[in-house]
């Protein structure tokens, strides 16, 4: 069965900072990986995916993913975060046995302070 | 495009009251999704339908929770009789099946029971 770990239920970083979300996640087949964004107040949004291919993935507002699948992680990444970038950051990974239920992680509180 | 269009987007209610939840998809997708979302538990899944027909249910909390889709542009979600303990938010999402699982979220019904 399917499932996902976000290893840090709240991540603070100084604006301008670099930042990482983990994400670990079991399936014994082959996956498709999302990280979502949630802002106050608002349904989830997709920042970026993996289906297949090239394992750096690159998503809106600046944001990347790393596929590893020896470790099976799904990291995300940010070179500088903004003000702006705080939100709850949820990882989800399908697989084809699921059917098309997606399992999400508990979220990460990403903190941005100035 | 509307993107998922939920109703009401705040309902509060007394204790036994019958509760209604719409949600209404992106036109064009043929899965659709509700979830709960709330601070213990996180974001669960309660049930999801492909082509109008529920596949499971198996998050469903119990017999107070029933959902429908009679038509592709429409959905329901009732609790019937409601308690405290189902205050939260609940999402609709929906999605192009067999589009890699990528879901689209509503705005989200705030529902508290007092």
């Amino acid at each position: 069965a399917q499932s996902v770990t976000q290893l840090d239920s709240q991540v603070p970083v100084f604006e301008e900072a670099p930042v990482e979300l983990r994400c670990n996640y079991s399936s014994s087949v082959s996956v498709y990986l999302f990280w979502y964004v949630q802002y106050p107040n608002q349904g989830l949004q997709l920042l970026l995916k993996y289906l297949s291919g090239s394992t750096l993935v690159k998503g809106i507002n600046g944001f990347e993913a790393e596929f590893n699948k020896s470790q099976t992680s799904f990291h995300l990444r940010k070179p500088s975060v903004h003000i702006s970038d705080t939100a709850e950051y949820f990882c989800a990974v399908s697989d084809r046995t699921g059917g098309f239920k997606t399992i999400f992680g508990a979220g990460t509180r990403l903190f941005v302070k100035a | 495009d509307a993107g998922v269009i939920q109703s009401p987007r705040h309902e509060v209610t007394e204790m036994g009251q019958e509760v209604t939840l719409r949600c209404k998809p992106i036109s064009g997708h043929n899965s659709l999704f509700w979830y709960r979302q709330t601070m213990m538990r996180g974001l669960e899944l309660l049930i999801y339908f492909n082509n109008n027909v529920p596949i499971d249910d198996s998050g469903m909390p119990e017999d107070r929770f029933s959902a429908k889709m009679p038509n592709a542009s429409f959905s329901t979600l009732k609790i019937q009789p409601s308690e405290p303990r189902d205050s939260a938010v609940y999402f609709c999402a929906s999605s192009v099946q067999g589009a890699y699982y990528e879901q689209y979220f509503g705005p989200g019904t705030r529902l508290t029971v007092t």
